[in-house]
């Protein structure tokens, strides 16, 4: 079973727009970071975010925004006011409690002029 | 700040050949793990070593080994190429393989493998 699904495959929106990027995340363990990355066309990752379980409080960075709840196993990321540069492939990613990621199919983003 | 270092940067090589995939960890790091993400794909984990010993494997071909050298440092080594070893492959290090510092896991920016 996929332990990270991110069910929007391709985003496509309108400069200014806000765009959430949904996460749903599987696990039993009690102990688990959830991340966000960002994979531009270049191809490089780019770290955005990371989360314990024991920290569900929501965290604002800019235009950034991320909401994690546990009692959903959701791990949402929102970009306010979208801009061309945004557009990317953005992954979600679990990490247990000591273990590599597992990271999601990822959700390609495009932010139109 | 030092970051992972992956080498080379781009690869090509020709079916059945084999390929050597470098990467320096951060200094201090003494764990390292490899991804594969095949173009359009999530990347997939490979193999993890900690202080030069496998620490975890995942869906890695037997084609394909690894090690960790004393220095920290990992390769990746990839025999008997197919065209479907073509993928972006990343290294990742860590202080660490449990506890808070595992979780500081920072991804080189990959190499990228074409097979033809």
């Amino acid at each position: 079973a996929q332990k990270v699904t991110q069910a929007q495959t391709e985003i496509s929106v309108v400069e200014k727009e806000d765009v959430t990027l949904d996460c749903v995340y599987e696990t039993r363990d009690t102990t688990y970071y959830l991340f966000w990355y960002k994979q531009p066309p270049s191809g490089e990752l780019v770290f955005l975010i990371r989360r314990n379980s024991f920290d569900e409080q929501n965290e604002i960075s800019g235009r950034y925004s991320w909401n994690f709840q546990k009692s959903t196993s959701s791990f949402n990321f929102t970009i306010t006011a979208s801009q061309v540069v945004d557009s990317a492939v953005y992954f979600c990613a679990l990490r247990e409690n000591f273990n590599k990621f597992y990271f999601g199919s990822g959700t390609k983003l495009n932010v139109k002029p | 700040a030092a970051g992972v270092i992956q080498s080379p940067r781009h690869l090509i090589k020709e079916k059945r050949e084999t390929a050597t995939l470098k990467c320096y960890p951060i200094p201090r790091h003494d764990t390292v793990y490899w991804y594969q993400q095949g173009p359009g794909q999530d990347p997939q984990f490979l193999i993890s070593f900690y202080e030069k010993m496998q620490s975890d494997k995942g869906s890695i071909p037997d084609r394909f080994s690894a090690q960790q050298f004393s220095d920290y440092h990992s390769e990746l080594n990839m025999s008997s190429l197919e065209l479907g070893d073509s993928a972006l492959y990343f290294c990742a290090s860590s202080l660490g393989w449990v506890g808070a510092g595992a979780n500081e896991q920072f991804f080189g920016p990959g190499t990228r493998l074409t097979v033809l």
